[in-house]
């Protein structure tokens, strides 16, 4: 079956970076386009990133845009999420989820996880 | 960008009770719409997608409707295992912005 499953999550303090990882299973990963999405704690979802299929396409929401890069490596299977010069509205559990193309509803989730950005 | 808002905020019904939740786009979206429950603690899961098309596995007491700027979703007959918060989702183009959530609570 189709599994994600976040990694990297952790403490960090302000102004510093982070990458995070999406690892997947049960599906041609090269045929999916993934998306990341956070939510902070006791908030709602936010959209954040999305890559294509192809890694050539890359959309961000506004909050993260030009401090977030998202990139993958088909030949390895792996997904990333760089974060830097991040601040405490950053601090949330980051899922990634997958649904195929870069406009396309979202069946498959990760669980999740935590950044916290705190000094 | 496409602004989502979703209302009401949070509601309470009695089990049985028939529940509705509105999303409203500040633009057109098509069907472009897709709604997810979130139980507390628990990953977001897909009910339902293309506005109206029921994804696989989701009771038939969960239904979708609308196009353009205004969806609903209904429960048809609220049960104790849908207390949680429901999001929609546009997914026509980025951002893929959700709603705020709607929190459903059991009377």
């Amino acid at each position: 079956q189709v599994q994600l499953a976040e990694s990297g999550g952790g403490v960090v303090q302000p102004g510093r970076s982070l990458r995070l990882s999406c690892a997947t299973s049960g599906f041609t990963f090269s045929d999916y386009a993934i998306h990341w999405i956070r939510q902070a704690p006791g908030k709602g979802l936010e959209w954040v990133a999305v890559i294509s299929v192809d890694g050539t396409m890359q959309f961000y929401a506004e909050s993260v845009k030009g401090r977030f890069t998202v990139s993958r490596d088909n030949s390895k299977n792996t997904l990333h999420l760089q974060m830097v010069s991040l601040t405490a509205d950053d601090t949330a559990v980051y899922y990634c989820a997958t649904g195929r193309y870069t406009s396309s509803w979202l069946p498959y989730w990760g669980q999740g996880t935590l950044v916290t950005v705190t000094s | 960008d496409i602004q989502m808002t979703q209302s009401p905020s949070s509601l309470s019904a009695s089990v049985g009770d028939r529940v509705t939740i509105t999303c409203r786009a500040s633009q057109g979206i098509s069907n472009h719409l897709a709604w997810y429950q979130q139980k507390p603690g628990k990953v977001p899961k897909l009910l339902i997608y293309a506005a109206s098309t029921l994804h696989s596995g989701v009771p038939s007491r969960f239904s979708g409707s609308g196009s353009g700027t205004d969806f609903t979703l209904t429960i048809s007959s609220l049960q104790p295992e849908d207390v949680a918060t429901y999001y929609c989702q546009k997914y026509n183009s980025a951002p893929h912005t959700f709603g705020q959530g709607t929190k459903v609570e059991s009377k």
